[in-house]
């Protein structure tokens, strides 16, 4: 079993939804998680960066965590084309610099 | 410069040769990371260098594969005798600091293709 679970999608909504994209992950170690933005053929871009748990805003994003459960959550209101991308999350322990990644999830939002 | 650069951004061999991928991190960056995507996956660590050096390279999948870092900057990764199973994005990322996944940069990748 992986260490980060996350469901590969694709997930297709329209322009404007809400998407709601997650991880689960094994390892209780985990305190600090991000989630990257990977459009094709280019490296990923970090979105959030979270610490423990509870819930961070950074305009049309809100992330997520629950370290109970050890889930994460990704949530994207007003979904534009332009959101239209691989979305991955990453988490890592206090004293690591090793990120440990999620497969991703595709995202397509259609106009 | 601006971001990591990463050379070539793609690259076909034939079965058995070597090859030799370039990062250019960000400058000051004393960290630096490399990490394979393979297809539909997510990244997977390979090797990590603070300045020069690598404590952990756990990542490398065989011996084939090596890297090194000079001057504190660039970075070679380097995989001989390739195989198909190596055909992968090849990712390197830097950072000022090593822990807590902070400030990681990524550059756009080597995309490999062993044919």
């Amino acid at each position: 079993q992986k260490e980060v679970e996350q469901d590969p999608g694709p997930l297709s909504v329209p322009e404007g939804a809400i998407v709601s994209l997650n991880c689960t992950y094994s390892n209780s170690a985990f305190q600090y998680f991000m989630w990257y933005r990977q459009y094709s053929r280019k490296g990923p871009e970090l979105l959030m960066y979270t610490y423990s748990s509870g819930n961070k805003e950074d305009g049309r994003f809100t992330a997520q965590v629950d370290k109970s459960s050890k889930y994460i959550s990704l949530f994207i209101r007003d979904s534009q084309p332009s959101d239209s991308a691989t979305y991955l999350c990453a988490m890592t322990a206090d004293s690591s610099y090793k990120l440990i990644f999620g497969s991703g999830t595709r995202l397509l939002v259609r106009p | 410069g601006a971001g990591v650069s990463q050379s070539p951004s793609n690259k076909v061999t034939e079965k058995g040769k070597d090859v030799e991928l370039r990062c250019d991190p960000i400058s000051g960056h004393t960290a630096l990371y490399w990490y394979r995507q393979s297809l539909g996956q997510g990244l997977e660590f390979l090797i990590y260098f603070q300045g020069n050096s690598a404590p952990d390279k756990s990542g490398l999948p065989s011996d084939r594969f090596s890297a090194e870092r000079t001057g504190g900057s660039v970075s070679t990764l380097t995989i001989q005798r390739t195989q198909q199973e190596d055909s992968a994005v090849y990712l390197c990322a830097s950072s000022l600091v090593s822990r807590q996944g902070q400030g990681y940069t990524f550059g756009s990748g080597t995309r490999l293709t062993v044919v």
